[in-house]
């Protein structure tokens, strides 16, 4: 079964410290894609990252770095020199070829960023 | 300016009334998609439609009804049969090719409903 668990509900930090958000998945599928999405309180999500299966190569975009590990079934996610602008709530979603475009949300991580 | 527009931004409803939640999108999606959230449950699909005139339940369909009669629109309806309504209600829509995975989906500003 499809199942997305990020196990921490708020994160608290202050500004310029390094945070990472943790993303574990559960997929019967060979083919699958992870991604994650930022909820900034206005309450439009924004996509950030999309991740295949087959390609388990971090990324890195500017103070973003997201670290795919099939052997633990994780997609973290690594925001470096934190910055107020960062305060939002981040989702860690999966999709499974044999499902097509149904998105499976995890519960989501609040982080708040105080200066 | 492409994008995706939900109306109203706030509603507010008597208990055992119906009520139509308004999305459009000018992005060309084929793919459109309905997703309630409620605090500390992530987001749960409740309907998605992949071509017009055609939709199919999500998880959580019970007391909601869609249509898409044309691409661009896909209205959501909360019905009185909807036993816990007040929640933040979002659309989002991408392009399906197929129904592809690995799409992203693009979502609206939502729309908060709350039931009185």
């Amino acid at each position: 079964a499809q199942k997305v668990t990020q196990a921490q509900t708020e994160i608290s930090v202050v500004e310029k410290e390094d945070v990472t958000l943790d993303c574990v998945y559960e997929t019967r599928d060979t083919t699958y894609y992870l991604f994650w999405y930022k909820q900034p309180p206005s309450g439009e999500l924004v996509f950030l990252i999309r991740r295949n299966s087959f390609d388990e190569q971090n990324e890195i975009s500017g103070r973003y770095s997201w670290n795919f590990q099939k052997s633990t079934s994780s997609f973290n996610f690594t925001i470096t020199a934190s910055q107020v602008v960062d305060s939002a709530v981040y989702f860690c979603a999966l999709s499974e070829a044999r499902y097509g475009n149904k998105l499976v949300f995890g519960a989501g991580t609040i982080l708040r960023v105080k200066s | 300016d492409g994008g995706i527009t939900q109306s109203p931004k706030y509603l507010f409803r008597k208990e055992g009334q119906n009520v139509t939640l308004s999305c459009e999108q000018n992005l060309n999606h084929d793919a459109m998609y309905w997703y309630r959230q409620d605090p500390g449950q992530g987001l749960r699909l409740i309907y998605y439609s992949q071509i017009v005139n055609d939709f199919q339940k999500g998880d959580i369909a019970e007391g909601y009804s869609v249509s898409r009669e044309k691409k661009e629109s896909f209205p959501l309806t909360v019905t009185s049969a909807q036993k816990n309504p007040t929640a933040f209600y979002l659309c989002a829509s991408s392009i399906d090719q197929e129904g592809a995975a690995y799409n992203e989906q693009f979502f609206g500003p939502g729309t908060r409903l709350t039931v009185l």
